[in-house]
């Protein structure tokens, strides 16, 4: 059982440069999330998409763009990299009860 | 004031210990809350969920949650090597609301 697949799970940025981050899940869940995790922040819910067709911004949005390509992909994109944005990133899915989510293993970005 | 706090440790215990950890919330609307426990470089895992105020047991673990004090607790007994992790207690107003999470207490219990 995959779960959620995240990819790449390392990168090193350049300011200004841009990158996709790729996530699927197949548990077949509705929900979809991206989640940045720095040191005593923990978990910024950057965007997030209720079902196919439909993205929301959470907390920390600034600088990012998703897609919901279709029921199993999320991607999260940064169109021109800051150092600020040095993190790590976290996908997750749920099913329509968001009790529980589900996170892949994360991305570790490093923008120089 | 964030609105889920808790004390980020580190918290370093001796084998079969008993740990409390601990979250405290601003939003009374809250009503799910979980605990998770994310192993370094690994993404988070759900270990339980709690609806309303009131304790929940499995096995080790014990989750209290006491919205007239706006806490919550989440207590490991005898505690083991492999509990080390950081623990993020997360919360929810409604089943389909966006969750949200406090960022962590490390734990390290010492064989």
């Amino acid at each position: 059982n995959a779960g959620v697949t995240q990819t790449p799970k390392f990168q090193v940025l350049k300011t200004g440069q841009s990158m996709t981050l790729q996530c699927a899940q197949d548990m077949n869940h509705n929900s979809m999330y991206w989640y940045r995790q720095d040191p005593g922040m923990g978990l910024r819910l950057i965007y997030y998409s209720a079902s196919e067709g439909t993205t929301d911004k959470g907390e920390v949005p600034n600088g990012y763009n998703v897609s919901r390509l279709n029921k199993r992909e999320f991607s999260l994109r940064l169109e021109s990299a800051a150092p600020s944005q040095t993190s790590v990133y976290f996908c997750a899915s749920s099913d329509n009860m968001n009790t529980e989510a589900f996170f892949g293993q994360g991305t570790r970005l490093t923008v120089v | 004031q964030k609105e889920v706090e808790q004390d980020p440790g580190p918290l370093s215990v001796p084998e079969g210990a008993i740990v409390s950890l601990n979250c405290t919330y601003s939003n009374s609307a809250f009503q799910y809350f979980m605990w998770y426990r994310q192993y370094s470089r690994k993404g988070p895992e759900l270990l339980m969920y709690t609806y309303s105020s009131g304790n929940k047991e499995d096995g080790r673990f014990t989750a209290q949650v006491d919205k007239s004090s706006k806490y919550i607790s989440l207590f490991i007994r005898d505690s083991q090597p492999s509990d080390s992790a950081t623990y993020l207690c997360a919360m929810l107003r409604t089943s389909y609301d966006k969750v949200i999470f406090g960022p962590g207490t490390s734990l390290s219990v010492i064989p």
